[in-house]
């Protein structure tokens, strides 16, 4: 079975602080994708990225980073000098190749001015 | 503004009813994935058409059908419905025909309330 975990419900922090959002996943394909999605007050959901599991490098996309480690089944994404606009529920989701597309709980985060 | 387009935006029903929620997919796209979001049960994947076939199955009630249409629109048909089927349903479009291909592209949901 597939799963992903975001252990942190809320995060809070100020703006211009850098933020890290765990993702574990777990699953017994040996290829599958992983995501992060943005759904931000408005209630729409955004796609910010898609990793297979054969390419570990590491992305970085203008403040925002993801860090893929398949050693520890984890995908954490960063923000740096986080902004007021970054608010908003983050989702972690795994997709093992042709079966079900599992979301984790989600992140809020709060950045505060 | 991704393109795609669900409706209607907010539906209020009544336990017992049927409803449907219609979706366009962005030109192009022919992959339409339907989604639940709710407090209780949070985000998840309900069904999968690419190309007017059914693809991929996730969380699906069997109260609960779809189908997409050959100019590629998609309806989720929702029957006997109960006070917890009240969610936010997504509708999302992609080149791909699996799962995970390409990125997708997420309309703006209908609220369905059922009372």
């Amino acid at each position: 079975a597939q799963k992903v975990t975001q252990a942190q419900t809320e995060i809070s922090v100020v703006e211009k602080e850098d933020v890290t959002l765990d993702c574990v996943y777990e699953t017994r394909d040996t290829t599958y994708y992983l995501f992060w999605y943005k759904q931000p007050p408005s209630g729409e959901l955004v796609f910010l990225i898609r990793r297979n599991s054969f390419d570990e490098q590491n992305e970085i996309s203008g403040r925002y980073s993801w860090n893929f480690q398949k050693s520890t089944s984890s995908f954490n994404f960063t923000i740096t000098a986080s902004q007021v606009v970054d608010s908003a529920v983050y989702f972690c989701a795994l997709s093992g190749y042709g079966q079900n597309f599992v979301f984790g709980p989600g992140t809020r985060l709060s950045v505060l001015p | 503004d991704s393109g795609v387009t669900q409706t209607p935006k907010h539906l209020i029903t009544a336990t017992g009813q049927r409803v449907t929620l219609r979706c366009s997919p962005r030109s192009g796209d022919l992959s339409v994935y339907w989604y639940q979001q709710s407090l209780d049960q949070g985000l998840q994947f309900l069904i999968q058409y690419y190309n007017g076939e059914e693809r991929a199955k996730g969380n699906i009630l069997e109260r609960f059908s779809a189908q997409q249409f050959p100019d590629l629109h998609s309806e989720l048909n929702l029957s006997s419905l109960e006070l917890g089927d009240s969610a936010l349903y997504f509708c999302a479009s992609s080149v791909a025909e699996g799962l995970s291909g390409h990125e997708q592209y997420f309309g703006p949901g209908t609220r369905l309330t059922v009372t």
